[in-house]
């Protein structure tokens, strides 16, 4: 069982839907991150909130908007999605800095 | 940018050899390395970290050494079994503007056959 919980495991919607990511984790970690990942690739950065501040946004579009509202939480908003952006996405904790991050199993999100 | 990279996509081996999966990286600020292993349908998992002021560091199996010198990463694993078999990320952690960057290398996908 991973110690950072992901809802829902699976998730389709079209184009002009609105949804929701959530991720908790309760190992009163400081740092938690978004990741998004394709087939047969590595994790990539998405977002990284520090004490529930957002400290790095890696160039993300807009469609893709993140929100900490405590320390224990994190919510991916989407909204007018593409196709292209069916992939696993991934959240994962870390106490901060020289720390290992602690993934969840993900969301695998498909676009229609 | 600089970035992350694995040398072997895939490595097959047989149950009970050893098995060595190997990393490049190019940025020479990242000072904290991380070796993940990620089953089919799961995320990440933490298997074991190196600063960069170690050279080497022992865990139950597994063994991962830091050559600073050539930028190079490697994770031993002894006694392969078939529970090993996933695919295996690098991680290097950097600081950036006061935050700190982890980014993922290729990953390779190690296959244990019994």
């Amino acid at each position: 069982d991973t110690e950072v919980t992901q809802t829902p495991k699976h998730l389709v919607m079209g184009m002009t839907n609105k949804k929701s990511l959530k991720c908790e984790q309760h190992m009163g970690h400081r740092a938690m991150y978004w990741y998004k990942q394709k087939a047969k690739k590595p994790p990539e950065l998405m977002f990284v909130y520090s004490y529930e501040k957002l400290s790095i946004n890696e160039s993300v579009p807009s469609r893709f908007s993140p929100e900490c509202p405590n320390s224990s939480l994190l919510n991916l908003h989407l909204h007018a999605l593409q196709p292209e952006d069916s992939a696993l996405y991934l959240c994962a904790s870390s106490q901060y800095r020289e720390q290992p991050q602690h993934f969840g199993d993900g969301t695998r999100l498909s676009i229609l | 940018g600089e970035s992350v990279g694995l040398h072997l996509p895939t490595l097959s081996v047989q149950e009970g050899d050893n098995s060595i999966i190997n990393c490049a990286y190019s940025n020479s600020a990242s000072d904290y390395f991380i070796w993940y292993k990620q089953e089919s349908g799961k995320g990440p998992q933490f298997i074991i970290d190196i600063r960069s002021n170690m050279d080497k560091r022992q865990g139950q199996r597994v063994t991962v050494l830091l050559n600073k010198t050539v930028k190079h990463l490697s994770l031993q694993i002894a006694a392969t079994q078939p529970g090993d078999s996933a695919v295996y990320f690098c991680a290097e952690n950097a600081a950036s503007g006061g935050s700190y960057i982890p980014t993922f290398g290729r990953g390779t996908s190690l296959i244990v056959h019994p």
